[in-house]
């Protein structure tokens, strides 16, 4: 099975920073990678799949890149509502899925 | 608009069995592979189930190979999971999700199983 490590497991920023959260893939999945959004209480929102494609209505200061095994999220000017945990999944092994552990965004 | 709405969840004891359904609305349920995905109290989401757009195939996390079944009625829109011989660490929040060959652009708001004595 593909494993999907996530780092860091947590973060702590401030209101206009830029962060970037990487995961990677035991193996190689080209660029079958999603980046998913959650905040307490609330179901996942998929932020950006194929590794770099913006989800509709998703904001331009949402960003992905990467392919084979290494993958990352950039936000390039944290709001006030991006502080939320962010899931990485792969989708290589379709239709069975993986997530990665997960990011907590923090306000520092 | 696209909407999936949980129902079926609660408390059960271990061993125990319990059928959740999803009624989606707002696109052609029909056309679409579902998932069920799963995630425990304070932790990570984890992918249990898939079933194609026909349920023609269907597909488990090997946790819960042959305790669970995914199904569908696509007359009624409706997907299903039944989940028998249930364990304290089958309690989650339960969430049907569409399918879009392989992430996930529209998810339910979940429905919380809870397996405890």
């Amino acid at each position: 099975a593909i494993r999907m490590t996530q780092s860091p497991s947590s973060l702590s920023a401030s209101t206009g920073d830029r962060v970037t959260i990487t995961c990677r893939a035991s193996q190689g999945i080209s660029s079958y990678l999603a980046w998913y959004q959650q905040k307490p209480g609330k179901a996942p929102k998929l932020l950006i799949y194929a590794a770099s494609t913006l989800q509709s209505g998703v904001p331009s200061r949402f960003s992905g890149s990467g392919s084979g095994t290494d993958f990352t999220l950039t936000i390039s000017c944290l709001q006030s509502e991006d502080f939320a945990t962010y899931y990485c999944q792969q989708y290589y092994s379709y239709p069975q899925g993986t997530f990665g552990q997960g990011t907590k965004l923090e306000i520092k | 608009q696209v909407q999936l709405v949980e129902s079926g969840g609660g408390v059960v004891q271990p061993g125990g069995s319990l059928r959740l359904s999803c009624a989606a609305s707002g696109f052609t349920f029909s056309s679409y592979g579902m998932h069920w995905v799963r995630q425990a109290p304070g932790k990570g989401l984890e992918w249990v189930a898939f079933i194609r757009y026909d349920g023609s195939n269907k597909y488990y996390a090997d946790s819960v190979k042959g305790r669970f079944t995914i199904s569908r009625d696509n007359s009624k829109n409706t997907l299903y999971l039944q989940m028998n011989s249930l364990r304290a660490e089958d309690t989650a929040v339960y969430y049907c999700a569409k399918d879009q060959r392989g992430y996930i652009p529209v998810w339910g708001q979940g429905t919380l199983v809870t397996v405890s004595s």
